[in-house]
């Protein structure tokens, strides 16, 4: 069973703070995605990373895969409450099969 | 893009009843549609992978009999939770797999009470 560890669970910090999430697995996964939800919604794509080492960058958002394919992060710079909400990282298998870390729930105060 | 629609966004049932919940694919074909249950401030748990033609692969722990997948064709699959209790009380979702990746259903709030 591949498991993805995804910390930290909660986040609380203040606007214009800087923050990272991780991802960390002992597995290899063929691509790691992130993924945002909001309470009561389905989650929304974020940016998919398939190349180790690979660095992608959405506005203030900076996403990170190890170089091993076993790990990710996501940096968000100068955090705005419209960032609150719950933050996933998904593996993805050549089966198709989708593993989700456990999710941050990210809190932007203003 | 590739959307998936689900219904019903909520529902509330009496104990014993059972719930079905549809997700539709509306501009694709789904192959494979994967239905999550997550419950709150929690992450989601993948509980069956569906698959068009064939029988449902659920998770380890996953009762089949409860929770019936059905796959009859390319752009609907259906998730019913039969005799549904309090327990059973959370957040669906489903998810297919597209040309642009995978794709989430709005997802279903079910309270049995």
């Amino acid at each position: 069973t591949q498991l993805l560890e995804q910390s930290p669970q909660f986040l609380s910090i203040q606007e214009g703070e800087n923050l990272t999430v991780y991802c960390n697995s002992s597995s290899v996964f063929s691509s790691l995605q992130w993924y945002r939800q909001e309470p009561g919604e389905g989650p929304v794509l974020l940016v998919t990373v398939v190349t180790g080492g690979e660095v992608k960058k959405l506005k203030r958002l900076t996403f990170q895969f190890g170089d091993a394919r076993k790990d990710s992060s996501l940096h968000i710079t100068a955090a705005q409450p419209g960032d609150t909400g719950l933050y996933l990282c998904a593996g993805g298998t050549s089966y198709g099969k989708l593993t989700f870390g456990q999710g941050t729930i990210l809190t932007v105060h203003p | 893009g590739a959307v998936v629609s689900q219904h019903p966004s909520w529902v509330i049932c009496k104990s014993g009843t059972s719930v079905k919940i549809e997700c539709r694919s509306l501009d694709f074909q789904a192959t494979t549609m994967f239905w999550y249950r997550q419950f709150p401030k929690q992450s989601l748990m993948l509980m069956a992978t569906s698959n068009e033609g064939s029988k449902a692969t659920y998770e380890q722990g996953v009762e089949k009999d409860k929770f019936l997948i059905n796959h009859a064709s390319l752009t609907l699959s259906t998730l019913t939770v039969t005799s549904a209790h309090p327990e059973d009380s959370s957040f669906y979702i489903c998810s297919a797999v597209t040309n642009y990746g995978y794709t989430f259903g709005s997802g279903t709030r079910l309270t049995v009470v």
